[in-house]
């Protein structure tokens, strides 16, 4: 049973232009979202979170935007650079002191 | 180095033994998780801690595995009678409110 779900395993974005990342997730419990970003052979790297009494969080090139009601979040990344190729996992929570549950991942592919 | 601290970075060893994994969690953090990663696969919750005390373990972890967190500070992780199934990267991550902080790993390869 999959709580936290990326449907896309692989996104392709031209340097320079906008990534969106999509994740889903069905446990209505869920009230806090994280991105993380990992590159091979290290541990996930924590990006940008939201809370759900927020819509949308923003930190330099990465906005995450959260529609409760559609039970959906996004990662933008604008622009895209070569160094934002890696693989993003969505994760999320049941309130702040609960497990956080991840995704299986995207991997983001930025070309030249 | 003030990051979480994962002991061994890579461990083989043959199936039926015991292999131990020690994490060592950013000093103010109370809360440790463990969490395992195969190919392909997003980290897989295994269990937690606050401070000492183990508040969850995961239905997925078997009889054969234990961590503890014995004064509030490092974890261990064991597992005993490895079988080949349990190849996997074994992450370890610590948090103070809700942003966990991830180590490098522990890559364990049962041959």
């Amino acid at each position: 049973d999959q709580q936290v779900k990326q449907n896309s395993p692989s996104l392709s974005v031209q340097e320079g232009r906008i990534s969106i990342l999509n994740c889903d997730y069905t446990n209505s419990m869920f009230d806090y979202f994280l991105w993380y970003k990992k590159y091979p052979a290290e541990g996930p790297t924590f990006l940008i979170s939201i809370s759900s009494i927020k819509d949308k969080n923003e930190d330099g090139r990465f906005t995450v935007f959260l529609n409760k009601s559609a039970k959906h979040l996004s990662l933008h990344i604008v622009p895209s650079q070569p160094g934002d190729s890696a693989v993003y996992f969505c994760a999320a929570s049941a309130n702040r002191d609960d497990k956080i549950i991840f995704g299986k991942g995207t991997r983001l592919h930025i070309l030249p | 180095d003030t990051g979480v601290s994962q002991d061994p970075r890579h461990k083989i060893t043959k199936r039926g033994q015991n292999v131990t994994f020690r994490c060592d969690p950013i000093s103010e953090h109370n809360r440790l998780y463990w969490y395992r990663q195969t190919l392909g696969q997003g980290p897989e919750f295994l269990t937690y801690f606050q401070n000492e005390a183990q508040l969850e373990k995961s239905r997925l972890l078997s009889d054969r595995f234990s961590a503890e967190r014995p004064k509030g500070s490092f974890s261990t992780l064991e597992i005993q009678r490895t079988e080949q199934g349990d190849s996997a990267m074994y992450l370890c991550a610590s948090s103070l409110v809700t942003e966990a902080f991830f180590g490098q790993g522990t890559r364990l390869t049962v041959v």
